[in-house]
């Protein structure tokens, strides 16, 4: 019954890598996100995907790309992995950007590269 | 673009009040939210306010919001050890636009 699932919750990996991190929601959600936080709690929005719309936040390196194949899906796909990487990524879904129902988080994958 | 702010640390005696206060920039605000994250959790959604509110309870949580000064405040009351974590203030608005978190404050209850 989990509603947003993440998997794997823990990833290690050596530079140089490409590693993917999976998501889905159960919650029949439009929308869809993949949130950063880095070691000082910090959360960045890197991507949202809605009604096959993509949006990119600026900074997000190229080597980072989002793959929906359904609505109930959104994966990240990450190239060339760098020490910079680790953090924890979050995804969240909602139904829309903006609701008072806010959004829903996975659990959270904690990479880390060495 | 949007701004939050929120002070990093806040640490309080298990039973008193605590109020954790956030600032935002976008006077576009529709919701304004708090999050709360426990130790290796994700985000869990406390409570939120519309932004014609200025206030709303709900049991220990009270939210008020001065939208003139961009202000939220969140009032966790008889605050309890399982209260420690980090809250987050985010803010939502018009417009296929994510939400923008503030960087969280750190709630220490001490026993």
């Amino acid at each position: 019954d989990t509603a947003v699932s993440q998997t794997p919750k823990y990833l290690v990996t050596q530079m140089g890598n490409d590693k993917s991190i999976k998501c889905e929601q159960n919650l029949g959600h439009d929308t869809m996100y993949w949130y950063k936080q880095d070691s000082k709690k910090f959360l960045k929005i890197m991507f949202s995907y809605n009604n096959k719309e993509l949006i990119i936040n600026e900074t997000v390196p190229n080597r980072f790309s989002p793959k929906s194949p359904d609505k109930a899906h959104l994966n990240l796909h990450i190239n060339s992995l760098e020490l910079g990487d680790s953090a924890v990524y979050f995804c969240a879904s909602s139904h829309d950007y903006s609701s008072g129902y806010g959004y829903t988080f996975g659990s959270g994958t904690r990479l880390t590269v060495v | 673009g949007e701004d939050v702010e929120q002070s990093l640390f806040l640490s309080v005696r298990e039973g008193d009040s605590s109020v954790i206060n956030c600032t935002y920039t976008d006077s576009s605000s529709t919701y304004l939210y708090w999050y709360k994250q426990e130790p290796g959790a994700g985000l869990q959604l406390l409570t939120y306010i519309f932004s014609n509110m200025d206030m709303k309870q709900d049991q220990r949580l009270t939210v008020l919001l001065n939208k003139k000064d961009k202000h939220l405040s969140l009032r966790i009351a008889d605050t309890q050890t399982g209260d420690s974590a980090i809250y987050f203030c985010a803010e939502s608005t018009t417009g296929n636009t994510p939400l923008v978190f503030g960087k969280g404050t750190r709630l220490s209850v001490i026993a």
